[in-house]
């Protein structure tokens, strides 16, 4: 089955910085990457998600890259907020099987 | 729509008492999912249906886990008997596709077995 590595598992920057976050999976045959955000106490949110026929996707801030021969994704937010501190989640999946998730990285913006 | 509901939000229990944590996911929603966080071990998928039918079970830890989905708006996650190492926050998310995408998490049950 599916497998997904995420690091780093805790991300420190300064407010205005860039953070990354990068992704690995083992299953060639997943096609949809999707990252969500949890902020504290709260439920996972979809932020933004990619397919494998597309290399990049963005959405203001926040961009995702996908390499499929490599088998890894990222997730770059840019200008950082003290907003955007939250714990983030990457997965991975395809059709007709669940998201199998990362185990999520704590993000902390500091003003 | 108010999403996906979840009940209770916190459950405290002893051990080798029965917990059930209930779901209604969003109306029209096809995909159903159960996931488990923990500090150590992230978001595991328990068990997933897709038109109320049980499609892989493979993360239910053991026989003490069972999930049902009778109806399109209602399914269930039962512990019999519960453990400590059972505590941890359970989500329960629907999507609006026979597929995995576009998830929405309800706001979980908080589950502590002393």
């Amino acid at each position: 089955g599916e497998n997904v590595e995420q690091h780093p598992s805790t991300l420190s920057v300064q407010e205005g910085d860039s953070a990354v976050i990068k992704c690995t999976y083992s299953d060639s045959a997943s096609n949809y990457f999707p990252w969500y955000k949890q902020e504290l106490g709260k439920r996972p949110q979809l932020i933004i998600d990619i397919r494998s026929n597309v290399g990049e996707k963005k959405d203001q801030r926040i961009a995702v890259t996908l390499n499929k021969t490599a088998k890894h994704f990222s997730l770059h937010i840019t200008e950082t907020q003290p907003e955007d501190s939250a714990v983030y989640f990457c997965a991975a999946g395809r059709a007709g099987t669940a998201l199998i998730f990362g185990k999520g990285t704590t993000l902390s913006v500091s003003s | 729509d108010a999403g996906v509901i979840q009940s209770p939000r916190h459950e405290v229990t002893e051990m080798g008492q029965e917990v059930t944590l209930r779901c209604k996911p969003i109306s029209g929603h096809n995909s159903l999912f159960w996931y488990r966080q923990t500090m150590m071990r992230g978001l595991e998928l328990l068990i997933y249906f897709n038109n109320n039918v049980p499609i892989d079970d493979s993360g239910m830890p053991e026989d003490r886990f069972s999930a049902k989905m009778p109806n399109a708006s209602f399914s269930t996650l039962k512990i019999q008997p519960s453990e400590p190492r059972d505590s941890a926050v359970y989500f329960c998310a629907s999507s609006p596709q026979v597929t995995n995408e576009k998830l929405f998490f309800g706001s979980g049950t908080q589950l502590s077995v002393l």
